[in-house]
């Protein structure tokens, strides 16, 4: 079975400071992960996602994560955080199909 | 292009009442997906479809339906509504029901059940 758990409910920054959501899963196969942004008052958009292709993955605004099979993790990152990536962010692993997601990490940014 | 619309925005129901949440996509895509979130859970999975004329249950079906007539329209409904239904619902759609398909979301329907 797969699963996902984000360490951290809620993250603080500061504006310019290195972002890092983690995110680590469980799964019984070569596993799809995802990382998607929720605004507020909005639906969830797609920041990146592992496919197996590269380890490292580029997404949309600046942010980036690394899949580490050793380390069963998936963290987000983002050298410098900006006022407009206060959002709420998912990790999910994609499981027969479905998307099992994470609790949810909720990222401030502090000017 | 719209991509997935979802309504109402939002509503307030009384418990008892039935309701139906709308989604309808303009992407072709194969797959569809309703979501609930709810703070500190995430999103969990309720029903699917991976294809016109055929559903699924999800994690947490129960008080829930769905239809999947044609490929564009995937509505929700609540037959009896209860006040743990109060949530954030979300419809998604992905091009087809694979393993690592990107799935699309629409803005959400936000219910409170009194």
């Amino acid at each position: 079975a797969q699963s996902v758990t984000q360490l951290g409910s809620h993250v603080s920054v500061s504006e310019g400071a290195l972002v890092l959501l983690r995110c680590n899963y469980s799964s019984s196969v070569p596993p799809y992960l995802f990382w998607y942004v929720q605004y507020p008052n909005q639906g969830l958009q797609l920041l990146l996602k592992y496919t197996s292709a590269a380890t490292l993955v580029k997404g949309i605004n600046g942010f980036e994560a690394e899949f580490k099979k050793s380390e069963t993790s998936f963290h987000l990152t983002k050298p410098s955080a900006h006022m407009s990536d206060a959002a709420e962010y998912f990790c999910a692993v994609s499981g027969r199909g479905k998307l099992i997601f994470g609790q949810g990490t909720e990222l401030s940014v502090k000017p | 292009t719209a991509g997935i619309t979802q309504a109402p925005t939002s509503q307030i129901l009384a418990a008892g009442r039935s309701m139906t949440l709308r989604c309808t996509q303009d992407m072709r895509h194969n797959a569809m997906y309703w979501y609930r979130q709810d703070l500190g859970l995430g999103l969990r999975l309720i029903h699917y479809s991976n294809t016109a004329g055929t559903t699924g249950k999800g994690e947490v079906p129960d008080g829930y339906s769905v239809s999947r007539a044609n490929t564009d329209d995937f509505p929700l409904t609540l037959a009896s509504a209860v006040p743990s239904q109060t949530s954030v619902y979300f419809c998604a759609s992905s091009d087809e029901a694979g393993h690592g398909e990107t799935q699309y979301f629409g803005p959400g329907t936000r219910l409170l059940v009194l």
